[in-house]
């Protein structure tokens, strides 16, 4: 059974151009969560996405967003990057979404903004 | 406002020794708890969780972690850490009603083990 695959890896962008971050799902999962990792504000809850619709926003700014599609797969969008974006982008998966499920994480994207 | 405390930033052991990594959290009922480990470049794996019922919760790799309400707390514990065990490890909670999947993550403990 394939886990969460997020791609890519690994982006270099500089200051001012957008990202775009993609999360495949565990197979049959509905939900997909976003988080931001970084060193000085630790793990953030980004936005969480249930059968094509969010559910949940985190405190980020509105250059922040995401979408689901009908397969479940879900991306990321990051406009206008900062400095400050630069991070460890990662995605978690759950069957139905509800939190006595486990959440699958991806290996995440690390995202260096320069 | 929910929050996870996780006091320890980093912790040391000699390989064999037992270990405790403590977490606090806040929140207006009990929430689900959760404690996850990251190692270097990777995503996190779930260790173990706590819902309700017996508050001694076994997980994954011999860890345990014990819930106590009148202290908010979910210490994780492990009784002879081996050298694989050198990870960063994150303790969060959920809401077990608000209808969405959203963790609240502590800070993290960042454990390294002396061979």
């Amino acid at each position: 059974k394939a886990g969460v695959t997020q791609t890519p890896r690994y982006l270099i962008k500089t200051r001012g151009q957008q990202v775009t971050l993609s999360c495949s799902p565990i197979s049959g999962h509905r939900s997909v969560s976003w988080y931001q990792q970084t060193p000085g504000q630790g793990l953030q809850f980004l936005f969480e996405y249930f059968s094509e619709t969010q559910r949940n926003k985190g405190n980020f700014p509105g250059r922040f967003s995401g979408r689901q599609f009908s397969n479940s797969r879900s991306e990321m969008n990051v406009s206008t990057l900062e400095l400050g974006d630069s991070a460890l982008y990662l995605c978690a998966s759950s069957l139905v979404g509800s939190m006595n499920t486990e959440a699958f994480f991806g290996q995440g994207t690390r995202l260096t903004v320069v | 406002a929910q929050s996870v405390t996780q006091p320890d930033i980093h912790i040391t052991v000699s390989e064999g020794a037992s270990l405790e990594l403590r977490c606090n959290y806040s929140y207006g009922a009990t929430p689900y708890l959760f404690w996850y480990v990251q190692s270097p470049g990777q995503g996190l794996q779930l260790l173990l969780k706590y819902f309700s019922g017996d508050t001694l919760v076994q997980g994954i790799k011999g860890f345990e972690a014990e819930f106590k309400r009148s202290q908010s707390s979910f210490n994780l514990r492990k009784p002879s850490v081996h050298w694989s065990d050198a990870a960063e490890y994150f303790c969060a909670v959920g809401s077990p009603t608000s209808g969405t999947y959203k963790y609240i993550f502590g800070t993290g403990t960042r454990l390294k083990v002396l061979a």
